[in-house]
């Protein structure tokens, strides 16, 4: 199975930081890497897939990046709704694993 | 507009089984496959397994395999999941998410989820 690592677990910023969150895989997974937002007691919503394309309705403030083994999520400029638990997860093949997960904390 | 709705809760006895259930709306369904995850409490996102709403194409994850089975029935247009020999690390929320298909393994749209716990 492909592992997914996130770093860092958690992580404090305020309103208007710019935020990176990474994700290593265990092998390459080429582009095949997407990422969720979930918010307590809610389903996950899919932010980016292949690594780079925004989900539509999405706002631009979230991109991501990398190939291979190293990605990165990034919001350049947090608002109030953005304090979530962010996973990454692969779909270069099955199972489809996903990160252990990044919460986001207002400072 | 896409939806998948899934029960509320469930509760189950350790040795029980547990069919949960998703109805979609909103698309094709036969476009798509769904695909489910499940999290346990306070813990992160597990993927269970893959169903092709097309042909009934199946891929489980190795783990749950022999205990879970996926099924489509594509006249009302839902989803079903079992799991036996429910034990107590079955307790968790089961989500069903929408499979993006071109390409595989992408959930772009997710059921709110159903908590089931296994309990005595």
């Amino acid at each position: 199975d492909i592992q997914m690592t996130q770093s860092p677990s958690s992580l404090s910023a305020s309103v208007r930081d710019r935020v990176t969150i990474t994700c290593r895989a265990s092998q390459s997974i080429s582009t095949f890497i997407n990422w969720y937002q979930q918010k307590p007691g809610k389903a996950p919503t899919l932010l980016i897939y292949t690594a780079s394309t925004l989900q539509s309705g999405v706002p631009s403030r979230f991109s991501g990046s990398g190939s291979g083994t190293d990605f990165t999520l990034t919001i350049s400029s947090l608002q109030a709704e953005d304090f979530a638990t962010y996973y990454c997860q692969q779909s270069k093949g099955t199972p489809h694993t996903f990160g252990q997960g990044t919460k986001l904390e207002i400072k | 507009q896409v939806l998948l709705v899934q029960p509320g809760a469930e509760v189950k006895e350790p040795g029980a089984s547990v069919k949960v259930s998703c109805k979609a709306s909103g698309y094709t369904f036969t476009h798509y496959g769904i695909s489910w995850v499940r999290q346990a409490p306070g813990q992160g996102l597990e993927w269970m397994g893959w169903i092709s709403a097309y042909n009934s194409n199946r891929n489980y994850a190795q783990n749950l395999q022999g205990r879970v089975t996926l099924t489509t029935d594509t006249s009302t247009n839902t989803a079903y999941m079992e799991l036996r020999s429910l034990t107590s690390d079955d307790t968790a929320v089961y989500y069903c998410a929408r499979d993006r298909g071109t390409v595989p393994g992408i959930f772009d749209y997710w059921g709110q989820g159903a908590l089931v716990t296994v309990s005595s």
